[in-house]
């Protein structure tokens, strides 16, 4: 059981490019989410989704999209990357909602020049 | 909006001390208080929660309490060990208006030896 896996480790992007991060689980969990967590501020929800093809917005949506194509499949994509979008991106998964422990996925860490 | 507080930032105690981290959550409605655990450079691992049913759960060195009626949760760690360093993050799960899971700040915590 490899659980949720994270690519690529680390990117460093120039502002006005574009990429997507990936997340694969195989836990044949539910819930997926993105969270980003930048120092002193903790881990806060981009986007989450409670299902293949469901996507909903988190905490601070802006600037990102995300797909669930297949249920182990959870892509985060930045259009056109600005350096506030510095940060260490983690994916995480769980069985369901309000109760059931997240598992994160190693991170990753993305620079924006 | 709804949010979680942590307290303090850092915390440093001499190794066999004991170390306590407190949150506050803004609604009344959440029901699940989960504590994660970050080694530098690793991802969160969830190491106790507690639902708010339940006003005390422990778990060998690790034990958490929650007030619902002050609407705030505690982490206590007894006889700290060097391996006990680490960031820690409190969460709090919220049900009105959709599924939410807010994290606090995080608590660097140093164990001297």
């Amino acid at each position: 059981n490899a659980g949720v896996t994270q690519t690529p480790k680390f990117r460093v992007l120039k502002t006005g490019q574009s990429m997507t991060l990936l997340c694969a689980q195989d836990m044949n969990h539910e819930y997926m989410y993105w969270y980003r967590q930048d120092p002193g501020m903790g881990l806060r929800l981009i986007h989450y989704s409670v299902g293949e093809g469901t996507t909903a917005k988190g905490e601070v949506p802006d600037g990102y999209n995300v797909s669930r194509l297949k249920k182990q499949n959870f892509l985060l994509g930045l259009e056109s990357a600005a350096p506030s979008q510095t940060s260490v991106y983690f994916c995480a998964s769980s069985w369901g909602t309000g109760g059931y422990e997240q598992y994160f996925g190693p991170g990753t860490r993305l620079t924006v020049t | 909006g709804e949010n979680v507080e942590q307290h303090p930032s850092t915390l440093s105690v001499q190794e066999g001390d004991s170390a306590v981290i407190k949150c506050t959550y803004s609604d009344s409605a959440s029901n699940y208080f989960p504590w994660y655990k970050q080694e530098l450079g690793k991802r969160p691992q969830l190491i106790i929660d507690i639902r708010s049913n339940v006003g005390e759960k422990k778990d060998q060195r690790i034990a958490v309490t929650l007030n619902k009626t002050a609407k705030h949760f505690s982490l206590h760690i007894t006889e700290t060990q060097p391996e006990d360093s680490a960031v820690y993050f409190c969460a709090a799960s919220f049900h009105t208006g959709g599924f939410k899971t807010i994290f606090g700040a995080g608590t660097r915590l140093f164990v001297k030896a």
